[in-house]
């Protein structure tokens, strides 16, 4: 089935560093999403791409779509402790119509520790 | 009130019982899956469903089974359930515009089984 490689698998930081990470898929992704899990939660939706090359922000996160469009990653930049979290990213892979159609792929997660 | 909720959120029960655990949304959207989460592992989908008469096995669905009782409802069972089905159980939903929200799944809190 599809692989999906999400790293680094974990991060310690210290407060207002910025932090990567990225997503790299063995075949074609025509979207890519970045989820945030909060302990105790269920993941929420924070960035959606779907273009190759697109670029898009959501306040001091910025995620890309690989001009490949096999890869991509997500930078957080001045980070908070409220950042604490783990962070997945998801791919679809088929087009509209076809089986995979709304089946997202997930990344195996970063988990992100922000001290003080 | 949120809008996708799972009952029971947390779970204990023994090899070999017979567990269900529920989903409903009040978001209206025709679209829902469950997923596992192990750590390491990511989010893995077991079943999903686009419409009430639309049911399909997702990555890892042996072990398991799924009831979509409504276009709201749609509910996961383990019929003998085993220790290697400990893990955290999420629902999602999703909307089947044939758009670019197709690909946005909205998640609920979890469940937490563990079967001893």
């Amino acid at each position: 089935g599809q692989q999906l490689n999400q790293s680094p698998q974990s991060m310690f930081i210290q407060e207002g560093e910025d932090v990567s990470m990225n997503c790299t898929s063995s075949s074609i992704f025509n979207t890519w999403l970045w989820y945030k899990q909060d302990p105790g939660e269920g993941p929420v939706l924070l960035i959606a791409l779907y273009k190759a090359g697109e670029l898009t922000s959501n306040g001091r996160l910025t995620a890309q779509f690989g001009i490949t469009r096999k890869d991509s990653f997500l930078n957080i930049s001045a980070s908070i402790p409220s950042d604490v979290g783990i962070y997945f990213c998801a791919g679809r892979e088929g087009n509209a119509g076809g089986t995979s159609y709304g089946k997202l792929t997930f990344g195996q997660g970063t988990i992100l520790t922000v001290h003080p | 009130d949120a809008d996708v909720t799972q009952t029971p959120r947390n779970r204990i029960t023994k090899t070999g019982k017979r567990i269900m655990l529920e989903c409903s949304q009040t978001k209206g959207h025709d679209r829902m899956y469950w997923y596992r989460q192990d750590p390491g592992l990511g989010l893995r989908l077991i079943y999903y469903s686009f419409d009430v008469k639309d049911i399909n096995k997702g990555e890892i669905s042996d072990g398991y089974s799924v009831s979509r009782q409504a276009q709201a409802k749609f509910s996961l069972s383990l019929e003998s359930a085993i220790p290697n089905q400990t893990a955290l159980y999420f629902c999602a939903t999703g909307v089947g515009d044939g758009g670019r929200m197709t690909d946005t799944q909205y998640f609920g809190p979890g469940t937490r089984l563990t079967v001893l």
